[in-house]
């Protein structure tokens, strides 16, 4: 039971442009979101998060929109090469699932020089 | 300022063997927390430690067991190995319970042969 989905396991955006990765969520209980970027051969290294009671979190170019329900976006504006990397969304639920990230399996990211 | 640090980087075992994998959590941060990342999928919470005790738990069957030991290291063992327990070892360590906030290792590639 995937219970953080993110159905593009792919994406390929020019240089300059904005990259849109999704993320939903089925389980409610879930009250904090998170985004994780992976190179090969690299840990995940964490981007930017959003509380559930928010809508919009900003960091630099990155931005995460929680504007639908069960429904999460990041959104990289301008697209660089160096962005081209696994993007995993993770939910956790605290204190109903202590503090564990559950992770989607992740978007390919691929920007075009 | 060394992160997190995992050995070994790649490990290749026979089915029916064990393995102790090793985790060095970032300076400062006294929780370690692993995940086990299969080919194509998001990475999955195996368990956390704090204290040198386990704290939580994800659903992984007995096989499965840690430590952490007095200076916030950590191990991960893996009796009677199967073939579906190939996959990348993240260790991430943090300080306290933050909501997300985790700093991942590389990782170690185990294949059972």
């Amino acid at each position: 039971d995937q219970q953080v989905k993110q159905n593009s396991p792919s994406l390929s955006v020019q240089e300059g442009r904005i990259s849109i990765l999704n993320c939903d969520y089925t389980n409610s209980m879930f009250d904090y979101f998170l985004w994780y970027k992976k190179y090969p051969a690299e840990g995940p290294t964490f981007l930017i998060s959003i509380s559930s009671i928010k809508d919009k979190n900003e960091d630099g170019r990155f931005t995460v929109l929680n504007k639908s329900a069960k429904h999460l976006s990041l959104h990289i504006v301008p697209s660089q090469p160096g962005d081209s990397a696994v993007y995993f969304c993770a939910a956790s639920a605290c204190p109903e699932y202590g503090n564990k990230l559950v992770f989607g399996a992740g978007t390919i990211l691929r920007v075009k020089s | 300022d060394a992160g997190v640090t995992q050995s070994p980087t790649h490990l290749i075992k026979t089915r029916g063997q064990q393995v102790t994998l090793r985790c060095s959590p970032k300076s400062g941060h006294d929780t370690v927390s692993w995940y086990q990342q299969a080919l194509g999928q998001g990475p999955q919470f195996i368990f956390q430690y704090y204290e040198e005790e386990e704290r939580q738990r994800g659903n992984f069957p007995d096989r499965f067991s840690g430590h952490q030991f007095p200076n916030y290291s950590s191990e991960l063992n893996v009796n009677a190995l199967l073939l579906g327990d190939s996959a990348l070892y993240l260790c991430a360590s943090s300080l306290g319970h933050p909501r997300g906030g985790y700093t991942f290792g590389s990782g170690t590639r185990l294949t059972v042969v």
